[in-house]
């Protein structure tokens, strides 16, 4: 009866490989978020889809896409992978992100590993 | 990109003691979030503040948000072993994407 979950948990991959991650939500939210977070913890939106429509997206090279299936997922493709881009990746998700009174709910995260 | 500023940045404090924390920025927030990591996981919502001046519990935590709407404070009260972790702020921006701004973080560890 997990919330938020993510999938896979760990990803040890090499250089330029191209790889995802999945994210489902059981809460019967409109709004999820892709965030990255750096090996000093520091916690950044990548992402977010309302109604699989895309709401946010910060300056984040191209390599990654985003794709929302139905408003219950929302995954992230990485293409060329490059060492930079290891890092624990968090999906998140809440009610509505234009209603008031809004909390986020975050997904266990995934442990990428570029080599 | 845009961080809040949360300190302190770390803190080692003993079993018992009370702990305080805050978030301060330039700008103004709509919705205040606190949040608790523990290694190897992701952020655990603990308190949500959605008005300016507003004092909020949930057990030995007490949060508020700030008169200014430009900080919030957590305090943690009789400090236990398993307090340990990272603590986040996120303050909601209050038109366009509503998007959240994530603290520093700050670590507190508990000597029992």
């Amino acid at each position: 009866d997990t919330a938020v979950s993510q999938t896979p948990k760990y990803l040890v991959t090499q250089m330029g490989n191209d790889k995802s991650i999945k994210c489902e939500q059981n809460l019967g939210h409109d709004t999820m978020y892709w965030y990255k977070q750096d090996s000093k913890k520091f916690l950044k939106i990548m992402f977010s889809y309302n109604n699989k429509e895309l709401i946010i997206n910060e300056t984040v090279p191209n390599r990654f896409s985003p794709k929302s299936p139905d408003k219950a997922h929302l995954n992230l493709h990485i293409n060329s992978l490059e060492l930079g881009d290891s890092a624990v990746y968090f999906c998140a998700s809440s009610q509505d992100f234009q209603r008031s009174q809004e909390t986020q709910y975050f997904g266990p995260g995934t442990r990428l590993l570029v080599l | 990109g845009q961080q809040l500023n949360q300190s302190p940045q770390s803190m080692f404090i003993q079993e018992g003691e009370d702990v305080s924390m805050n978030c301060t920025s330039s700008s103004i927030f709509n919705t205040w979030l606190w949040y608790k990591q523990d290694p190897g996981e992701g952020p655990v919502l603990l308190i949500a503040l959605y008005k300016a001046g507003e004092l909020t519990s949930n057990g030995r935590l007490t949060a508020q948000f700030g008169i200014t709407r430009k900080d919030s404070f957590l305090n943690i009260s009789a400090s236990i072993p398993s307090d340990v972790g990272i603590y986040f702020c996120a303050g909601q921006l209050p038109s366009g994407t509503y998007k959240y701004i994530f603290g520093t973080g700050t670590r507190l560890k508990v000597l029992a």
